[in-house]
């Protein structure tokens, strides 16, 4: 069974940083890009960030760019997402997901809440 | 506001058909076949439900099927069932710098 297990989220304040994991098994993470999707209370989906299955490349929403960088440790089945200069409006539930080819997801984590607040 | 446009919201009576849209431009939508549809009950994650303009994953209904014509594809959710009262997002590739937007989102309602 594919599991997807965020952590790191909490509370920080503007300005600050914070790094997300995501704890992969059930699959050949080595297989699968990844990608990290936000959702802010009450709003819909946001594409934040992906890393293809070698950690060569990466992508980012322009929102993040250059706040946020994401990597991955194909040794431990494990995606990250550092996050810096955290803003009021980066308060969100971050997602992990797999990417299931064709740019879609196809398993999802249970999110992790980032909120940014003084 | 988000790249996708869809209506925020939608609805229908139990057993009837409901048809949710998402439109884009001919950068993402309208250039490629990689559009996805995802279902969000509350407090939980989205679903994977439509990938691929209108394939299904494994255990997905056949209840749900997509499409897609010009810069706007849709979601066809027939046999309305309680159980598929729900957020929907579409998603679409939009090139190699955006990658994937996604839609506002649509809120079904069944009756």
């Amino acid at each position: 069974e594919v599991q997807l297990v965020e952590s790191g989220g909490g509370l920080v304040q503007p300005g600050g940083s914070l790094r997300l994991s995501c704890t992969a098994s059930g699959f050949i993470f080595t297989d699968h890009a990844m990608h990290w999707v936000r959702q802010a209370p009450g709003k819909g989906l946001e594409y934040v960030s992906g890393i293809n299955s070698n950690g060569g490349r990466t992508y980012y929403a322009t929102s993040v760019k250059g706040r946020f960088t994401i990597s991955r440790d194909n040794s431990k089945n494990t995606l990250y997402l550092q996050m810096g200069s955290l803003r009021a409006e980066d308060m969100a539930v971050y997602y992990c997901a797999r990417d299931g080819g064709s740019y879609c997801f196809d398993h999802w984590g249970q999110g992790t809440l980032v909120t940014v607040s003084s | 506001q988000s790249a996708l446009t869809q209506p925020p919201s939608a609805s229908g009576s139990p057993g009837q058909s409901v048809t949710i849209s998402c439109t884009g431009t001919s950068s993402d939508v309208g250039g490629y076949e990689y559009v996805s549809w995802y279902q969000q009950h509350p407090g939980k994650a989205p679903k994977l439900m439509i990938y691929e303009v209108s394939k299904r994953p494994s255990g997905v209904p056949d209840r749900f099927s997509g499409s897609k014509s010009g810069n706007t594809a849709s979601l066809t959710v027939s046999g309305l069932q309680a159980e598929d009262e729900a957020d929907y997002y579409c998603s679409s590739y939009a090139g190699s710098n955006n990658l994937v937007v996604f839609g506002g989102g649509t809120k079904l309602t069944v009756l």
